[in-house]
């Protein structure tokens, strides 16, 4: 069974600038969330895509887009980035049923710079 | 809406002693509660879960959480610590469903002495 993995590890952009993050989810899993990590506080919800069609946003701005494909992997684009979008991004997929959706399970993240 | 908050951004305990992270939550619903380890440099890792049924709930690496409604709290324990459990710990709720949206604390950094 193939784990959460992410794409690139770390990344550095400038203000501006626009940035795409890739997330493949674990093998059996059709629900992708994604979360923000600033440096020294927990993860926050920005979105989750289930069946290719968002599923449940957090407070982030339009700026923030993502993308999930018929094989359940996602990405992340974020537009005119912007110092405080230095971050971890972290995905995380689960798997949806008609009885609800089980646990999440993360990837390694993305550490994105924004100079 | 839901919250979470972690007494202690940061612990230290002896190898061998006792560790206790504090979790307080706040829900409108039953919450299904997490919590995850983060390793430097890492992802986060599911240690254990509670949705419904046994409130003392056994997870992995020798920790358990207690899910106490009338105190609305889920603290973590471990009865004796080891050097390798030295990581950033994070509470999360969510609603019932567990996929759903996460809401997590702010964290608590444990350091484990010799």
């Amino acid at each position: 069974e193939t784990g959460v993995t992410q794409s690139p590890t770390h990344l550095i952009k400038t203000r501006g600038q626009q940035v795409t993050l890739r997330c493949s989810s674990q093998s059996g899993h059709n629900t992708v969330s994604w979360y923000q990590q600033a440096l020294g506080q927990g993860p926050q919800f920005i979105f989750q895509y289930y069946r290719e069609e968002e599923n449940g946003r957090g407070n982030f701005p339009p700026r923030f887009s993502g993308l999930q494909f018929p094989n359940y992997s996602s990405e992340l684009n974020v537009n005119a980035l912007e110092l405080d979008d230095s971050a971890l991004y972290l995905c995380a997929s689960s798997l949806a049923t008609s009885l609800g959706t089980d646990t999440q399970y993360f990837g390694p993240g993305t550490r994105l710079t924004v100079l | 809406a839901q919250s979470v908050t972690q007494l202690g951004s940061h612990v230290s305990v002896s190898e061998g002693a006792l560790v206790l992270l504090r979790c307080n939550y706040s829900s409108s619903v039953p919450p299904y509660l997490f919590w995850y380890v983060q390793y430097p440099n890492q992802g986060l890792q599911l240690l254990l879960k509670y949705t419904t049924g046994a409130t003392l709930v056994k997870g992995i690496n020798g920790f358990e959480a207690e899910f106490k409604k009338s105190e609305t709290s889920f603290h973590l324990t471990k009865p004796s610590a080891h050097m390798s459990d030295a990581a950033e710990y994070f509470c999360a709720v969510s609603a019932p469903g567990g996929g759903n949206k996460l809401t997590f604390g702010t964290g608590t950094q444990l350091k484990v002495e010799l």
